[in-house]
């Protein structure tokens, strides 16, 4: 099945500063990798996909990279705001499912 | 709209009670999930519903874990005998399409079970 590595497991960046987070997945045949930002007692919820189609994906702040070759994919997060203080977690499919990354804690400081 | 339910959302139970969990996925959604969450874990997958049938229940932990969902909506986790090992958040999620983990799953808030 698919194997999903996430790194780092915390981030702490200033307020105003670039984060990235990065994934690596074991099967070349997936095609679909979602990022998920989970707040403290909070549900996790989507904030950007992409599908192997293409290799970046952009929304505001927020973008996520591809590299089929490598088998990896990032999670970019600029200008950061205390409120993007929160886990995230990539995905990647397996089988009917989605395999998690182990999420990485991310403090954005003042 | 209403997005993906689940009660209770607090569960205290103690060593060898049983325990039931329930999810109410979005309205139409065929494809149902289950993921279970340790403390400063990822999300392990427990159970794919696609309708009222489960095709994959590779994630289940053992043979006390056993879920069930009927109408093809609202889907029961039971936990027999549980185990302090058992203590967890239990999420479900809910896709439209069923077949495919490539469309959007939506989570519910979870229930947090702790077993003493």
């Amino acid at each position: 099945g698919e194997n999903v590595e996430q790194h780092p497991s915390t981030l702490s960046v200033q307020e105003g500063d670039s984060a990235v987070i990065k994934c690596t997945y074991s099967d070349s045949a997936s095609n679909y990798f979602p990022w998920y930002k989970q707040e403290l007692g909070k549900r996790p919820q989507l904030i950007i996909d992409i599908r192997s189609n293409v290799g970046e994906k952009k929304d505001q702040r927020i973008a996520v990279t591809l590299n089929k070759t490598a088998k990896h994919f990032s999670l970019h997060i600029t200008e950061t705001q205390p409120e993007d203080s929160a886990v995230y977690f990539c995905a990647a499919p397996s089988g009917y499912a989605l395999n998690f990354g182990k999420g990485t804690s991310l403090l954005v400081t003042p | 709209g209403a997005g993906v339910s689940q009660s209770p959302s607090n569960k205290v139970t103690e060593k060898g009670k049983d325990v039931e969990l329930r999810c109410d996925p979005i309205s139409g959604h065929t494809a149902l999930y289950w993921y279970r969450q340790s403390l400063g874990q990822g999300l392990e997958f427990l159970i794919y519903f696609q309708g009222n049938s489960a095709p994959d229940k590779s994630g289940l932990p053992s043979d006390r874990f056993s879920a069930e969902r009927t109408g093809g909506s609202v889907s029961t986790l039971t936990i027999q005998r549980t185990q302090q090992e058992d203590s967890a958040v239990y999420l479900c999620a809910s896709s439209f399409l069923a077949g495919s983990a490539s469309d959007t799953q939506y989570f519910g808030p979870g229930t947090r079970l702790t077993v003493l």
